[in-house]
């Protein structure tokens, strides 16, 4: 069955700080893999996407990571800011019948406090 | 370029009423979906479609009904309101090379 994991559930750090989500999943046969950001109330927005290939890709101070072996991907989050606050959803894409199957993660939800 | 537009953003209603959502997109893209967003879960496929006349069962279909009479617009309906049904809907469109989803808004219906 095709499942996307995340963790941690929550996350509260201060801003300034660094933090890193993590995204497990056994999808097949395995498209490319996406990082959203879904602010409160809002619909999620892409952040990176990345192919079987890719082994780090960067959005600013958003740096994204896959291993396509162990089937892991992270995001890391350098010098929070408060904007930063939402939730992140890993979003893996699998090839079926023709068209990018998407399998959603639960997402990791982030508080940056002052 | 407004992107993708869903409408209402919020709505309640009565248990055995039926209504229709909205989704419209200007980007003249060919794939379009509806998800529903549920607390501590992973958005799920209602139903999508891959071109105009044509639509498909996604991931947790029953109580709900799809058009795609035109390219640009992903209508979802619901026959009879249940408690159950009580969610966040998105709406997504992609191009049909799928390299990303766009999202609309969000309506949050609650079932009452």
């Amino acid at each position: 069955k095709n499942q996307v994991e995340q963790s941690p559930q929550s996350l509260i750090i201060l801003e300034g700080k660094n933090c890193t989500l993590q995204c497990n999943y056994t999808v097949s046969p395995f498209s490319n893999l996406r990082w959203y950001k879904q602010d409160t109330g809002r619909g999620p927005v892409s952040l990176t996407i990345m192919t079987f290939s890719e082994n780090t890709k960067s959005n600013g101070r958003y740096t994204a990571t896959l291993d396509a072996d162990t089937k892991q991907s992270s995001l890391h989050i350098t010098a929070s800011q408060l904007s930063d606050s939402a939730s992140y959803i890993c979003v893996v894409s699998a090839l079926a019948g023709g068209y990018n199957k998407l399998i959603f993660g639960a997402g990791t939800r982030l508080a940056v406090h002052p | 370029n407004a992107g993708v537009t869903q409408t209402p953003k919020f709505r309640v209603l009565k248990t055995g009423q039926s209504m229709t959502l909205l989704c419209a997109q200007d980007m003249n893209h060919e794939y379009m979906y509806w998800y529903r967003q549920d607390p501590g879960m992973g958005l799920r496929l209602i139903h999508y479609s891959v071109g105009e006349g044509t639509t498909a069962k996604g991931e947790v279909p029953d109580g709900y009904n799809v058009s795609r009479l035109k390219k640009q617009n992903f209508l979802l309906g619901l026959e009879s309101a249940a408690p159950s049904q009580t969610s966040v809907y998105f709406c997504a469109s992609s191009s049909i090379l799928n390299t990303e989803a766009f999202f609309g808004q969000g309506t949050r219906l609650t079932v009452v």
